[in-house]
């Protein structure tokens, strides 16, 4: 079965780097994924699409401070030099025969 | 410049039939590769893949909703159509739908949609 896994919750405090982890289920390793973003009281706000290999590409306008990398089954979002509007719900998504899924979602504060 | 809205009623009651349309711009849903899906956000939780429709006309839903729900395009329209049967108040939420090629790459802004009698 497909699922996403993240942490609920991350801080970090302004102006540091902080990197949210999403894990694929078991048999799901080579699967690429995406991060969304979503500020409070907003809709979500694609991030990029993150391969298995590490590469990944990024939505219209989404700043360099923004990256992600791979390990395995685990994908990651690294933020630097956070900001005041960094602080907001990070989820992930995959999909693959047939199935669209979503990660639980991590909260991330901003100290 | 791709664009997505939302439509539809904002207040439903139990048992009731709920029909949304996606209204979209700047793509054409009779281009290969594209889908548009719903997805939905109850208050305060995750967000939750529900449908989606391809450009071939292919459709796919969630496994755990498959039997009350509904998609279809217009494709002259530029819209996509989700019905959802039997409607109960867990079923509150945010509805979004969004563009595809993979990942969900553009969003609506969402409609919140409340069931209650």
């Amino acid at each position: 079965q497909l699922v996403l896994t993240q942490s609920p919750s991350a801080s970090a405090s302004l102006g540091a780097s902080v990197k949210l982890t999403c894990t694929l289920s078991s048999g799901h390793s080579s699967y690429a994924i995406a991060w969304h973003q979503q500020q409070p009281e907003k809709g979500p706000r694609y991030l990029m699409k993150l391969n298995s290999d590490g590469s990944h590409s990024k939505g219209d306008g989404i700043p360099d401070r923004f990256s992600g990398s791979s390990s395995g089954a685990e994908r990651y979002l690294t933020i630097s030099s956070l900001q005041s509007e960094d602080e907001a719900d990070y989820y992930c998504q995959t999909w693959g025969t047939g199935n669209w899924v979503f990660g639980g979602g991590t909260k991330l504060t901003v100290l | 410049q791709i664009t997505l809205k939302e439509s539809g009623p904002t207040l439903v009651k139990p048992t009731q039939t709920l029909t949304l349309t996606c209204t979209f711009s700047g793509f054409s849903l009779s281009t290969s590769g594209v889908g548009v899906g719903w997805i939905r956000q109850p208050p305060g939780k995750a967000l939750e893949w529900l449908a989606l429709i391809y450009w071939d006309d292919d459709k796919r839903y969630s496994p755990s909703l498959k039997s009350r729900l509904t998609i279809t395009k217009d494709t002259s329209k530029n819209q996509v159509v989700l019905t959802m049967t039997n409607m109960d108040p867990v079923d509150t939420a945010t509805y979004y739908c969004a563009h595809t090629r993979g990942p969900f790459d553009y969003w609506g802004q969402g409609t919140l949609v409340t069931v209650s009698s």
